[in-house]
Protein backbone atom coordinates (compact mmCIF):
# COMPACT_ATOMS: atom_id res chain seq x y z
CA UNK A 1 0.00 0.00 0.00
CA UNK A 2 0.78 3.94 -0.16
CA UNK A 3 1.43 4.09 -3.57
CA UNK A 4 2.25 7.17 -5.27
CA UNK A 5 2.62 7.34 -9.19
CA UNK A 6 3.92 10.16 -11.62
CA UNK A 7 3.16 11.21 -15.12
CA UNK A 8 4.87 10.99 -17.18
CA UNK A 9 8.13 9.41 -16.30
CA UNK A 10 10.69 11.56 -19.35
CA UNK A 11 9.39 14.65 -20.70
CA UNK A 12 11.30 17.07 -24.05
CA UNK A 13 9.66 19.96 -24.12
CA UNK A 14 10.93 23.06 -26.28
CA UNK A 15 11.64 26.18 -24.83
CA UNK A 16 8.42 28.53 -24.36
CA UNK A 17 5.88 25.38 -24.17
CA UNK A 18 4.24 24.43 -20.35
CA UNK A 19 4.59 21.07 -19.28
CA UNK A 20 2.23 19.31 -17.15
CA UNK A 21 3.03 16.64 -14.46
CA UNK A 22 0.69 14.41 -12.77
CA UNK A 23 1.28 12.93 -9.07
CA UNK A 24 -1.48 10.18 -8.00
CA UNK A 25 -1.84 8.49 -4.61
CA UNK A 26 -3.32 5.25 -5.90
CA UNK A 27 -4.35 3.73 -2.57
CA UNK A 28 -4.97 6.16 -0.53
CA UNK A 29 -6.39 9.84 -0.21
CA UNK A 30 -3.54 12.36 0.30
CA UNK A 31 -4.86 16.00 1.52
CA UNK A 32 -1.69 16.96 1.47
CA UNK A 33 0.81 16.37 -1.20
CA UNK A 34 4.83 17.81 -1.78
CA UNK A 35 6.67 18.96 -4.86
CA UNK A 36 10.49 18.88 -5.02
CA UNK A 37 12.89 19.13 -7.43
CA UNK A 38 16.57 17.51 -7.81
CA UNK A 39 19.34 18.93 -10.03
CA UNK A 40 21.86 16.37 -11.14
CA UNK A 41 23.91 14.87 -8.59
CA UNK A 42 22.60 17.40 -5.59
CA UNK A 43 19.83 16.88 -3.48
CA UNK A 44 15.69 17.09 -3.39
CA UNK A 45 14.67 21.02 -2.93
CA UNK A 46 11.07 21.08 -1.48
CA UNK A 47 9.43 23.88 -3.59
CA UNK A 48 5.52 23.40 -2.66
CA UNK A 49 2.85 21.64 -0.59
CA UNK A 50 -0.46 21.45 -2.44
CA UNK A 51 -3.39 21.61 -0.15
CA UNK A 52 -6.67 19.50 -1.65
CA UNK A 53 -9.39 21.97 -1.92
CA UNK A 54 -6.85 25.21 -1.23
CA UNK A 55 -4.13 26.97 -2.43
CA UNK A 56 -0.40 25.78 -2.66
CA UNK A 57 2.41 27.06 -0.23
CA UNK A 58 5.08 27.56 -2.29
CA UNK A 59 8.91 27.86 -0.90
CA UNK A 60 10.71 30.67 -0.66
CA UNK A 61 12.35 31.57 -4.11
CA UNK A 62 9.88 29.47 -5.97
CA UNK A 63 7.79 31.30 -8.51
CA UNK A 64 4.20 30.48 -8.44
CA UNK A 65 3.03 31.68 -11.75
CA UNK A 66 5.83 29.46 -13.24
CA UNK A 67 5.35 26.36 -11.61
CA UNK A 68 1.10 26.34 -11.09
CA UNK A 69 0.31 23.66 -8.46
CA UNK A 70 -3.21 22.10 -8.71
CA UNK A 71 -4.79 19.77 -6.05
CA UNK A 72 -8.38 19.10 -6.82
CA UNK A 73 -9.12 15.68 -5.98
CA UNK A 74 -8.13 13.78 -2.66
CA UNK A 75 -5.51 11.67 -5.15
CA UNK A 76 -4.52 13.99 -7.64
CA UNK A 77 -1.44 17.03 -7.58
CA UNK A 78 -0.97 18.24 -10.99
CA UNK A 79 2.25 20.70 -11.37
CA UNK A 80 2.80 22.40 -14.20
CA UNK A 81 5.90 24.59 -15.75
CA UNK A 82 4.62 27.22 -17.65
CA UNK A 83 7.06 28.73 -20.55
CA UNK A 84 9.90 26.35 -19.57
CA UNK A 85 13.29 27.55 -19.83
CA UNK A 86 16.27 24.71 -20.02
CA UNK A 87 17.28 26.03 -16.54
CA UNK A 88 14.15 24.55 -15.40
CA UNK A 89 15.59 20.70 -16.74
CA UNK A 90 15.43 19.10 -13.76
CA UNK A 91 14.08 15.79 -11.97
CA UNK A 92 10.61 16.11 -9.86
CA UNK A 93 9.36 14.02 -7.54
CA UNK A 94 6.02 14.32 -5.73
CA UNK A 95 5.36 13.07 -2.26
CA UNK A 96 2.13 11.99 -0.58
CA UNK A 97 0.89 11.73 2.86
CA UNK A 98 -1.63 10.34 4.41
CA UNK A 99 -4.48 12.65 5.91
CA UNK A 100 -3.82 14.12 10.02
CA UNK A 101 -5.04 11.40 12.49
CA UNK A 102 -5.73 8.82 10.25
CA UNK A 103 -4.77 4.94 9.90
CA UNK A 104 -3.45 3.31 13.09
CA UNK A 105 0.24 2.59 12.68
CA UNK A 106 0.64 4.35 9.41
CA UNK A 107 0.85 7.89 10.87
CA UNK A 108 0.92 11.08 9.13
CA UNK A 109 4.40 11.78 9.32
CA UNK A 110 5.40 9.84 6.70
CA UNK A 111 5.96 10.83 3.04
CA UNK A 112 5.65 8.29 0.53
CA UNK A 113 7.16 9.45 -2.84
CA UNK A 114 6.60 8.57 -6.35
CA UNK A 115 9.12 7.23 -9.09
CA UNK A 116 10.18 10.80 -10.17
CA UNK A 117 9.46 13.25 -13.90
CA UNK A 118 12.86 13.81 -15.79
CA UNK A 119 12.05 17.14 -17.22
CA UNK A 120 14.46 18.41 -20.32
CA UNK A 121 13.83 21.74 -21.99
CA UNK A 122 15.80 22.44 -25.08
CA UNK B 1 15.15 27.39 9.12
CA UNK B 2 16.10 23.31 9.78
CA UNK B 3 19.07 22.45 8.49
CA UNK B 4 20.87 18.69 7.62
CA UNK B 5 24.42 17.86 7.37
CA UNK B 6 25.34 14.63 5.70
CA UNK B 7 29.12 14.28 6.40
CA UNK B 8 31.11 12.80 3.62
CA UNK B 9 30.20 13.20 -0.15
CA UNK B 10 30.89 10.12 -0.96
CA UNK B 11 31.72 6.93 1.33
CA UNK B 12 33.35 3.67 -0.26
CA UNK B 13 33.53 0.68 1.82
CA UNK B 14 34.66 -2.98 1.40
CA UNK B 15 31.05 -5.89 0.86
CA UNK B 16 30.70 -7.18 4.55
CA UNK B 17 32.33 -4.60 6.24
CA UNK B 18 30.31 -1.98 8.63
CA UNK B 19 28.30 1.08 7.05
CA UNK B 20 28.17 4.29 8.61
CA UNK B 21 26.43 6.67 7.16
CA UNK B 22 26.54 10.35 9.17
CA UNK B 23 23.45 12.61 9.94
CA UNK B 24 23.28 15.86 11.48
CA UNK B 25 20.70 18.55 11.60
CA UNK B 26 20.22 21.76 13.31
CA UNK B 27 17.06 22.31 15.51
CA UNK B 28 15.81 23.48 18.64
CA UNK B 29 13.46 21.45 19.12
CA UNK B 30 13.93 18.00 17.88
CA UNK B 31 12.25 17.06 14.56
CA UNK B 32 11.16 14.50 12.81
CA UNK B 33 13.99 12.72 11.34
CA UNK B 34 14.43 10.29 8.13
CA UNK B 35 16.53 8.52 5.73
CA UNK B 36 15.78 7.48 2.33
CA UNK B 37 17.59 5.82 -0.14
CA UNK B 38 17.51 6.90 -3.83
CA UNK B 39 18.87 4.21 -6.92
CA UNK B 40 19.77 6.14 -10.32
CA UNK B 41 16.52 7.67 -11.66
CA UNK B 42 14.05 6.13 -9.40
CA UNK B 43 12.23 7.91 -6.39
CA UNK B 44 13.08 8.24 -2.74
CA UNK B 45 12.50 5.01 -0.85
CA UNK B 46 11.86 5.14 3.12
CA UNK B 47 14.88 3.35 5.35
CA UNK B 48 13.44 4.29 8.61
CA UNK B 49 12.19 6.91 10.56
CA UNK B 50 12.14 8.32 14.03
CA UNK B 51 9.08 10.21 15.37
CA UNK B 52 9.06 9.54 18.74
CA UNK B 53 9.70 7.15 21.43
CA UNK B 54 12.75 4.35 21.23
CA UNK B 55 15.71 6.41 20.15
CA UNK B 56 16.96 3.35 17.80
CA UNK B 57 15.37 2.67 15.18
CA UNK B 58 15.56 -0.17 12.77
CA UNK B 59 14.92 -0.32 9.08
CA UNK B 60 14.25 -2.55 5.80
CA UNK B 61 16.99 -4.05 4.96
CA UNK B 62 19.55 -4.29 7.50
CA UNK B 63 19.54 -0.32 8.48
CA UNK B 64 18.91 1.15 11.54
CA UNK B 65 19.69 4.55 13.04
CA UNK B 66 20.13 6.24 17.09
CA UNK B 67 18.56 9.61 17.55
CA UNK B 68 20.92 11.20 19.66
CA UNK B 69 19.36 14.82 20.72
CA UNK B 70 22.81 15.71 22.70
CA UNK B 71 24.40 15.65 19.45
CA UNK B 72 21.75 16.32 17.54
CA UNK B 73 22.72 13.55 14.74
CA UNK B 74 20.82 10.66 13.48
CA UNK B 75 23.73 8.88 11.60
CA UNK B 76 22.84 5.69 9.41
CA UNK B 77 24.04 2.17 10.08
CA UNK B 78 24.39 -1.11 8.67
CA UNK B 79 26.71 -4.13 10.51
CA UNK B 80 27.88 -5.89 7.30
CA UNK B 81 27.20 -3.97 3.37
CA UNK B 82 25.94 -5.73 0.37
CA UNK B 83 26.69 -4.73 -3.45
CA UNK B 84 23.07 -4.15 -3.78
CA UNK B 85 23.54 -1.22 -0.95
CA UNK B 86 24.79 0.92 -3.67
CA UNK B 87 23.26 3.57 -3.87
CA UNK B 88 22.65 7.96 -2.88
CA UNK B 89 21.27 8.50 1.15
CA UNK B 90 19.54 10.99 2.11
CA UNK B 91 19.07 12.20 5.52
CA UNK B 92 15.99 14.45 6.01
CA UNK B 93 14.11 16.08 8.52
CA UNK B 94 10.70 18.36 8.86
CA UNK B 95 9.20 20.03 11.75
CA UNK B 96 6.24 18.51 14.03
CA UNK B 97 3.75 20.05 11.90
CA UNK B 98 1.41 22.95 12.73
CA UNK B 99 -1.95 21.08 12.81
CA UNK B 100 -0.57 18.72 15.55
CA UNK B 101 1.22 15.84 14.72
CA UNK B 102 1.52 16.07 10.55
CA UNK B 103 4.82 16.67 9.41
CA UNK B 104 5.59 19.66 6.97
CA UNK B 105 7.34 19.03 3.68
CA UNK B 106 11.09 17.73 4.13
CA UNK B 107 14.58 19.53 4.52
CA UNK B 108 16.76 17.14 3.20
CA UNK B 109 20.68 17.18 2.83
CA UNK B 110 23.03 16.69 0.33
CA UNK B 111 23.02 12.60 0.12
CA UNK B 112 25.73 10.30 0.77
CA UNK B 113 26.79 7.98 -2.43
CA UNK B 114 27.62 4.74 -0.96
CA UNK B 115 30.23 2.73 -2.56
CA UNK B 116 30.84 -0.73 -2.17
CA UNK B 117 33.64 -2.31 -2.62
CA UNK B 118 33.56 -6.33 -3.81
Amino acid sequence: GAVVSQHPSRVICKSGTSVKIECRSLDFQATTMFWYRQFPKQSLMLMATSNEGSKATYEQGVEKDKFLINHASLTLSTLTVTSAHPEDSSFYICSARFPLGSVVGRGSYEQYFGPGTRLTVT
Amino acid sequence: AQSVTQLGSHVSVSEGALVLLRCNYSSSVPPYLFWYVQYPNQGLQLLLKYTTGATLVKGINGFEAEFKKSETSFHLTKPSAHMSDAAEYFCAVSDRGSQGGGADGLTFGKGTHLIIQP
